[in-house]
């Protein structure tokens, strides 16, 4: 089966960029979408189709996709923005997620 | 507002069996595809099952495979899981997700992005 892997936690400064990565096997080849879960709450979307952001996401989040690894940057990062990250792409008419990213805004 | 609303979850034996439902609200619902997924606690998002707007095709994961079902009445805005012989590792919060594309006569895959969650209900699986 597909697996897709994500560094469990990454750490940032307020006001710097933060880069989350999504590996898998030919992941350029799909699409990759993201989703921030603050604690006790439903996902959110914020990027689809590997760069395209939802009405309502701030603009500092963006996204691309190449190779193996998708990625999502959050650029001038604040402290709500401090939650739990997943990607997400589809396999064999399967929806994969990645293992999911902690970022603590330090 | 697009609103999503499970229920049925509880407290289920091994070896049982739970049917959740998630009504759907303010879209038109058969012109999406529908999933579930799942999270254990203190775990990672698992997708359960997925099924086209008309009903008509089904997908599953291989962990739930032959045991869970899903299914929808588009007639009531209406999407279900029925599980059973339920495990201890089926324990998780059990959330529908619609997909984020719209699809003219509902025939389209669960295959675009999650863009509307429900709160999720909880299912326990225990002794």
């Amino acid at each position: 089966s597909y697996e897709v892997t994500q560094p469990p936690s990454v750490s940032v400064s307020p006001g710097q960029t933060a880069t989350i990565t999504c590996s898998g096997d030919k992941m350029g080849d799909k699409y990759a979408c993201w989703y921030q879960q603050k604690p006790g709450q439903s996902p959110v979307l914020v990027i689809y189709q590997d760069n395209k952001r939802p009405s309502g996401i701030p603009e500092r989040f963006s996204g691309s996709n190449s190779g193996n690894t998708a990625t999502l940057t959050i650029s001038g990062t604040q402290a709500m923005d401090e939650a739990d990250y997943y990607c997400q792409a589809w396999d064999s008419s399967t929806a994969v997620f990645g293992t999911g990213t902690k970022v603590t805004v330090l | 507002e697009v609103q999503l609303l499970e229920s049925g979850g509880g407290l289920v034996q091994p070896g049982g069996s739970l049917r959740l439902s998630c009504a759907a609200s303010r879209f038109t619902f058969s012109s999406y595809a529908m999933s579930w997924v799942r999270q254990a606690p203190g775990k990672g998002l698992e997708w359960v099952s997925g099924i086209s707007g008309s009903g008509g095709s089904t997908y599953y994961a291989d962990s739930v495979k032959g045991r869970f079902t899903i299914s929808r009445d588009n007639s009531k805005n209406t999407l279900f899981l029925q599980m059973n012989s339920l495990r201890a590792e089926d324990t998780a919060v059990y959330s529908c997700a619609k997909s984020r594309r719209f699809c003219i006569g509902g025939s389209c895959p669960p295959d675009d992005a999650f863009d509307i969650w429900g709160q999720g209900t909880m299912v326990t699986v225990s002794s």
